[in-house]
């Protein structure tokens, strides 16, 4: 089982609009969970992570993600999209032992 | 503090040669850890290094090794390329073992075409 899904590959909302990229965790690793964006030609940047400390986490950017146990979510959240914010994003969970990356979603602005 | 840094940025290699590619982690940073990422299989990882040693190990064939120095900087090495390993290799350093609340932090990458 994978132990992060990220649903939607792709997204695309216009600029100004709420962001909102879907990530679920499975219940059976620890909730060491990690936001990363990449844009092109470069590598992977760290957005915001959970630390236990909040179930609302902010990060860079503007962004911000909801921790929901009972859901096993982890949804990454922007109130206004900018163009800026076209890059891809990745769900990341620490097992312990390595980093498992979701599959990733392309988030496209338009203008 | 300067970031990750990999070398090269940008490599083509032919078909049954061999490629090393180098990472310098974060001042400080002891755990440096190789990921392939590539558009149909996303990212994958390839293994840790800790303090020298390999800590862990992802599914990828012999052909594919690293090694850790002193200075924690790291290397990896693909033998007898493939083409199918055309692909961006990313490197990440971590302040300590994968565990916990810690995260990653990538260098940009390095582009290897395998013609």
């Amino acid at each position: 089982a994978q132990s992060v899904t990220q649903l939607g590959s792709h997204v695309s909302v216009s600029e100004g609009a709420l962001v909102l990229l879907r990530c679920n965790y499975s219940s059976s690793v620890p909730p060491y969970l990690f936001w990363y964006v990449q844009y092109p030609n470069q590598g992977l940047q760290l957005l915001l992570k959970y630390t236990s400390a909040a179930t609302l986490v902010k990060g860079i950017n503007g962004f911000e993600a909801e921790f929901k146990k009972s859901e096993t979510s982890f949804h990454l959240t922007k109130p206004s999209a900018h163009m800026s914010d076209a890059a891809e994003y990745f769900c990341a969970v620490n097992t312990g032992n390595q980093f498992y990356f979701g599959t990733g979603t392309s988030l496209t602005v338009i203008p | 503090k300067a970031g990750v840094t990999q070398t090269p940025r940008y490599l083509i290699k032919t078909r049954g040669q061999q490629v090393t590619l180098s990472c310098s982690p974060i001042s400080g940073h002891r755990s440096v850890s190789w990921y392939q990422q590539t558009p149909g299989q996303g990212l994958q990882f390839l293994f840790e290094y800790f303090s020298e040693t390999q800590r862990n190990k992802g599914n990828f064939p012999g052909r594919f090794s690293g090694r850790q120095f002193s200075n924690s900087r790291s290397e990896m090495n693909v033998s007898t390329l493939e083409l199918g390993d055309s692909a961006l290799y990313l490197c990440a350093s971590s302040p300590a073992q994968t565990g916990g609340w810690y995260e990653q932090y990538f260098g940009p990458g390095t582009r290897l075409t395998v013609t």
